[in-house]
């Protein structure tokens, strides 16, 4: 089966710009996640969906980061603006049901740099 | 918030070598996962446990999960250059939230 898909695999923006990462998870899957790994850090939940609902974005900085799952497939994520400390991968993973015994499939990330 | 500890953060050895890495939390799971993430890449899952004491294995990994589902390691028998990578190791609650620790580097030398 394909994997997940994520794009643009780089980033570089200056401070205050905008940015907006794209995923695209396994066929089938109604969970999707959003991840932000920073370099020597494990990855940090941002934002859980369910279907095209949210499940968890306590840890969303709602100020300046959204994201969307409009069709229950694909979701988008933004940072706007952004800052110097949001540089780090941003994971996409989905998996089969909301209780993720079977694990979750990751996507190969986004770097993000912001100068 | 759970938190899951991983130990050691950093660890080098020769190829053959064997060794245990564990991820340890005051928290209960539901399941645990273990996950190996390349440079470049995302993480990759190993395996997931989920009964008390439950032990698995694969290849030459072994994973047990703690009889109370608060703690797991994984043990590697011989390794190999190939094993190098980042180890991390993510519990799940009840509720579908998964928490992950920062990892174990592992680096295999030839």
């Amino acid at each position: 089966e394909a994997g997940v898909a994520q794009s643009p695999r780089y980033k570089i923006i200056e401070k205050r710009q905008s940015v907006a990462f794209w995923c695209n998870p396994i066929s089938g899957h109604a969970t999707l996640y959003w991840y932000q790994q920073i370099l020597g850090q494990g990855p940090k939940l941002l934002i859980q969906f369910q279907n095209n609902g949210v499940v968890d974005d306590s840890q969303l900085p709602k100020d300046r980061f959204s994201a969307e799952r409009l069709k229950g497939v694909d979701s988008t994520l933004k940072i706007q603006p952004a800052k110097l400390e949001d540089s780090a991968v941003y994971l996409c993973a989905s998996s089969l049901f909301l209780l993720g015994t079977v694990g979750y499939t990751f996507g190969s990330g986004t770097r993000l740099t912001v100068v | 918030t759970q938190l899951l500890e991983q130990s050691p953060q950093f660890l080098s050895i020769q190829e053959g070598e064997n060794l245990t890495v564990y991820c340890n939390s005051s928290s209960v799971f539901s399941s645990l996962q273990w996950y190996r993430q390349e440079p470049g890449e995302g993480p990759v899952l190993l395996v997931t446990v989920v009964t008390g004491g439950e032990v698995k294995k694969l290849k030459r990994l072994t994973f047990q999960f703690g009889d109370a589902r608060k703690d797991s390691s994984l043990h590697i028998t011989a390794a190999q250059p190939g094993d190098t990578g980042l180890y991390l190791c993510a519990g799940e609650t009840n509720a579908g939230k998964s928490t992950f620790g920062d990892g174990t580097t592992l680096t295999v030398k030839p």
